[in-house]
C-alpha cells in the first residue's frame, strides 16, 4: 500500500522569505502522480502543483516550485517570496493506479 | 472555482438519522471521488465512480453507499449516522479513471449531533 509522509506538522516563515516543506511517499508502482494541494481557512483544496514521476524535470508553477528526488521517494514544496495569503494546510499527495493517498499536512503560518 | 459543485454546504442532523450529499463533476469528467476529512484530518479515501460504475473503494463503511448517475452527478449516502461521522466531505472529479489531477469541490459539512 502507499503510504504518504509529512514529517512537519507545522512550519512558520517571514513574509517576502522561502520556505521549503517536506514529503516522503512509498511505493512499488513506476507510474504515478504527486501532487501539493493547499487548503486555507476556507477549507477549499486548492491544487498547487503537479509532478509526473516519469518526469526528470522539477516542476514549477510561478513562486511554487518541487524538489523531486525519485530515488530517495522524496517531494518537497518550496515556495519563494512568500505571502500572507500563502497560510494554509498543506498537504501532499500520491496518485497511483488506484487512488489518491494524502500525507497529515504541514501547517504553514506567515508571520508579517 | 474548480468547477465542481457540491450541495448542500452545510447539513445539521441527529444521529440515527439518513443524509445523501450531491456532487457535480466538471464538464467533461467521468470520474467522481468521495472523500471524508474530519477536524483537523488528512483527507481520507472513500469511493470512486469512473462512467457510472465503481472503479475504486477505500475506507467506506457499510453504513455509506455512493452512485454515479447517468448525466455523471454522484450521489453520497449516509445511514445510521453517528457523532463520529461529522467531517467535511469532498468530492473531487478527473478526466479518466487513474493517472489524472484531481480537481474538488467546496465540500459539504455534515454535523450530526
Amino acid at each position: 500500500a502507499q503510504t504518504v509522509t509529512q514529517s512537519q506538522p507545522e512550519m512558520s516563515v517571514q513574509e517576502a522569505e522561502t520556505v521549503t516543506l517536506s514529503c516522503t511517499y512509498d511505493t512499488s508502482e513506476s507510474d504515478y502522480y504527486l501532487f501539493w494541494y493547499k487548503q486555507p481557512p476556507s477549507r477549499q483544496m486548492i491544487l498547487v502543483i503537479r509532478q509526473e514521476a516519469y518526469k526528470q524535470q522539477n516542476a514549477t508553477e510561478n513562486r511554487f516550485s518541487v524538489n523531486f528526488q525519485k530515488a530517495a521517494k522524496s517531494f518537497s514544496l518550496k515556495i519563494s517570496d512568500s505571502q500572507l495569503g500563502d497560510a494554509a494546510m498543506y498537504f501532499c499527495a500520491f496518485q497511483g493506479a488506484q487512488k489518491l493517498v494524502f500525507g497529515q499536512g504541514t501547517r504553514l503560518t506567515i508571520n508579517p | 472555482d474548480s468547477g465542481v459543485t457540491q450541495t448542500p454546504k452545510h447539513l445539521i442532523t441527529a444521529t440515527g438519522q439518513r443524509v445523501t450529499l450531491r456532487c457535480s463533476p466538471r464538464s467533461g469528467d467521468l470520474s467522481v471521488y468521495w472523500y471524508q476529512q474530519s477536524l483537523d484530518q488528512g483527507l481520507q479515501f472513500l469511493i470512486q465512480y469512473y462512467n457510472g460504475e465503481e472503479r475504486a473503494k477505500g475506507n467506506i463503511l457499510e453504513r455509506f453507499s455512493a452512485q454515479q448517475f447517468p448525466d455523471l452527478h454522484s450521489e453520497l449516502n449516509l445511514s445510521s449516522l453517528e457523532l463520529g461521522d461529522s467531517a467535511l466531505y469532498f468530492c473531487a472529479s478527473s478526466v479518466g479513471p487513474a493517472l489524472y489531477e484531481q480537481y474538488f469541490g467546496p465540500g459539504t459539512r455534515l454535523t450530526v449531533t
